[in-house]
């Protein structure tokens, strides 16, 4: 049962445009959600997380915004540039396992000039 | 601070050997997460060590096994290796408490099974 679901599968965006990723999740027991960063035969990097008492979250241009009625996040990055071309994964997990993290199927984005 | 260091970084075995990947965590870290990542499946949970305790599994056969030593580095074992264990098998490591759940990978371990 995929517990994050991950859209889209592949975005192209140019360069100075804004990058949206949507995750949505099923148990409502996640309290964690963070979004990676992984370039080709590279482990991800951690880019940015909330907890669902905050509604959204900032940091430089990544932005993570949080619904928790609808069981929704989305990571938006402003001012797209090419160096941001990567593959992202929204993740989630809960206070008892917080370990195991849940990851969405992945965003392939692509900045082009 | 390092980072997280995995070795080896490449591996080719053949059907029905066993395999050790090894995982150094970011010093201070207590909790060592492993993952595997195929085009397929995506990135799955493995396992999680924390002071040389398995304290999270996920829903692997038994043939993927793992341990944690009192320096906090872990390694993982798969025995009889299969076709389908080829993968990108990547570490974690993160302080394990309520407040510090960031988990920082490893650059990973691509396993080939011939």
């Amino acid at each position: 049962q995929q517990q994050v679901k991950q859209s889209p599968q592949s975005l192209i965006v140019q360069k100075g445009g804004i990058s949206i990723i949507n995750c949505a999740y099923e148990n409502t027991a996640f309290d964690y959600f963070p979004w990676y960063q992984q370039f080709p035969g590279k482990g991800p990097a951690l880019l940015i997380a909330i907890r669902p008492d905050v509604s959204e979250k900032k940091e430089g241009r990544f932005t993570i915004s949080f619904n928790k009625s609808a069981k929704q996040f989305s990571l938006h990055i402003m001012d797209s540039q090419p160096g941001d071309s990567a593959t992202y994964f929204c993740a989630a997990s809960r206070t008892g396992t917080a370990s195991k993290l849940t990851f969405g199927t992945g965003t392939r984005l692509q900045v082009t000039l | 601070k390092a980072g997280v260091t995995q070795t080896p970084r490449y591996l080719i075995k053949t059907r029905g050997q066993q395999v050790t990947l090894s995982c150094s965590p970011i010093s201070g870290h207590r909790s060592v997460s492993w993952y595997q990542q195929t085009p397929g499946q995506g990135l799955q949970f493995l396992f999680e060590y924390f002071s040389e305790t398995q304290r999270n599994k996920g829903n692997f056969p038994g043939r993927f096994s793992g341990r944690q030593f009192s320096n906090s580095r872990s390694e993982m074992n798969v025995s009889t290796l299969e076709l389908g264990d080829s993968a990108l098998y990547l570490c974690a490591s993160s302080l394990g408490s309520t407040s510090g759940r960031a988990q920082y990978f490893g650059p990973g371990t691509r396993l080939l099974v011939l």
